[in-house]
């Protein structure tokens, strides 16, 4: 699998957008890169993915840079709520395909 | 709610006892993943199942094993259980397996072994 760098630690001030970085210049053209949260000791939560395009959902948008080697979870408007560890993951192809999870970046959402 | 069920929730056992982790997929997902958590590390892939085959292993210990049964459910048995098993135990399922296919972790099971 491809290796993902992210900041260990990050703030960020309620209502502001948390802009979330992580690089994977290893990754291969098919690979998908995956965000996933977990809050305390929660399960891991699906937050996004993408393969090329930027994306978006109800909870983030991904901005993946053009030569895929590096990307950015958004989360437009942060709240309490959102503080957690963010994993970014490269999803290797093929049929086993499972996520390895790297160690994240912990943010802390504050008033 | 992911939709992935785990039961027990928490578990507290003797060493050298068996313990068995159940997991319930999601509605018609067919892969089932799992995953241990302890404090010092982080989350490890253990096993994944494909519609009852075993596809992938990670560093899953011999006194491990897991299976998948026809109804999809799947079992991580631990058996001769150590101090050092004791940990957050995910289990994760997925429509298909390829890597565009999301994964979806249930809520865990705690296991303290004393």
């Amino acid at each position: 699998d491809a290796k993902t760098t992210q900041p260990t630690s990050m703030d960020c001030a309620e209502g502001r957008a948390a802009n979330l970085p992580c690089n994977h210049s290893t990754i291969s053209g098919n690979e998908y890169v995956y965000w996933y949260r977990q809050i305390h000791s929660q399960g891991p939560q699906y937050i996004i993915h993408g393969l090329k395009n930027n994306e978006t959902n109800e909870m983030a948008s991904l901005i993946i840079t053009e030569d895929r080697k590096s990307s950015t979870l958004i989360l437009p408007h942060a709240t309490l709520r959102d503080t957690a560890v963010y994993y970014c993951i490269v999803r290797s192809t093929g049929t086993a395909s499972k996520l390895t999870f790297g160690t994240g970046t912990r943010l802390q959402v504050t008033l | 709610d992911s939709g992935v069920t785990q039961t027990p929730k928490h578990l507290i056992t003797a060493t050298g006892q068996r313990v068995t982790l159940r997991c319930s997929p999601r509605s018609g997902d067919l892969s089932v993943y799992w995953y241990q958590q302890s404090l010092d590390q982080g989350l490890q892939f253990l096993i994944q199942y494909y519609n009852g085959e075993e596809r992938a292993k990670g560093n899953i210990l011999e006194r491990f094993s897991a299976q998948q049964f026809p109804d999809l459910h799947s079992e991580l048995n631990l058996s001769s259980l150590e101090l050092g098993d004791s940990a957050l135990y995910f289990c994760a399922s997925s429509p298909a397996v390829g890597s565009g296919n999301t994964i979806y972790f249930g809520e865990g099971s705690w296991l303290t072994v004393v």
